[in-house]
C-alpha cells in the first residue's frame, strides 16, 4: 500500500497564489499527476510527470516535487479554479490517488 | 477528438457481478492502458486497473480477487467485471484512457482522458 496524503481543504483570494500539497514517501521520485474535478464533471488532467501540463492547461497551473512532497501551484486564481483537486503517483505497479483537496475561491 | 463512454445497468444486487463496458470512439484501442476508475459517493477516486491493448493487465491490490478487464479490440470496446459486489462498491465508474512513461528508468502511469462516468448503485 502507497499513502499519499493532501490538506481536505484550501482557500484563496480571486487573484492570489494557491498551494495545494501532496506528501508521500519517496515521492520525489515518483513523478506525480494532478487532476482538477469539478461538481458533477469527470477530472481533468492539469499536470503530469511532475510539471507537465497537457495542451490546453492554462500556464497559471504549475507543479513541482521534491522530498517527499508534490506541490501544485494556481497562480492568480480564478474563480473557475474552485474545485478538487487530486494527487496521484504510481507506486508498486498501482496507481494510487491522494484523498483530494477542495480549493475554494472566496 | 478520442472520447469514451460507459455503459451498463445502474443497479446490481449484493453478491452478483457488475459488468460495464467502455466505447471509445475518435481513435483505436491500439496503444495506451485502458482503465477503470471509481469514486464512491462523496469521497475520493480509486484506480481498479488497467488493461493494455495487447490484453496484459494490471488491478489494484486490494480488488485483484474480484475483478476482470478485457477488451474487444475490433469493435473498440473494453470492459469491467467485478464479482462478489457489497454495498461498498456503490460508486460512480470511470473509464478512462491512461499512459505509461518512463523517466531516469522509473515508470509512471498517468490518466488524460476520461469517459464521463456512470453510477452504478449496490442495493437488493
Amino acid at each position: 500500500s502507497y499513502e499519499l496524503t493532501q490538506p481536505p481543504s484550501v482557500s484563496v483570494s480571486p487573484g492570489q497564489t494557491a498551494t495545494i500539497t501532496c506528501s508521500g514517501d519517496k515521492l520525489g521520485g515518483k513523478y506525480p499527476s494532478w487532476y482538477q474535478q469539478k461538481p458533477g464533471q469527470s477530472p481533468m488532467l492539469v499536470i503530469y510527470q511532475n510539471s507537465e501540463r497537457p495542451s490546453g492547461i492554462p500556464e497559471r497551473f504549475s507543479g513541482s516535487n521534491s522530498g517527499n512532497t508534490a506541490t501544485l501551484t494556481i497562480s492568480g486564481t480564478q474563480a473557475m479554479d474552485e474545485a478538487d483537486y487530486y494527487c496521484q503517483a504510481w507506486d508498486s505497479s498501482t496507481a494510487w490517488f491522494g484523498g483530494g483537496t477542495k480549493l475554494t475561491v472566496l | 477528438q478520442v472520447l469514451l463512454q460507459e455503459s451498463g445497468p445502474g443497479l446490481v444486487k449484493p453478491s452478483e457481478t457488475l459488468s460495464l463496458t467502455c466505447t471509445v470512439s475518435g481513435d483505436s484501442i491500439s496503444s495506451d492502458y485502458w482503465s477503470w476508475i471509481r469514486q464512491p459517493p462523496g469521497k475520493g477516486l480509486e484506480w481498479i486497473g488497467y488493461i493494455f491493448y495487447s490484453g496484459s493487465t494490471n488491478y489494484h491490490p486490494s480488488l485483484r480477487s474480484r475483478v476482470v478487464i478485457s477488451v474487444d479490440r475490433p469493435n473498440n470496446q473494453f470492459f469491467l467485471k467485478l464479482r462478489s459486489v457489497t454495498a461498498a462498491d456503490t460508486a460512480v465508474y470511470y473509464c478512462a484512457r491512461g499512459a505509461v512513461t518512463s523517466t531516469s528508468g522509473y515508470f509512471y502511469y498517468y490518466v488524460h482522458v476520461w469517459g464521463k462516468g456512470t453510477t452504478v448503485t449496490v442495493s437488493s
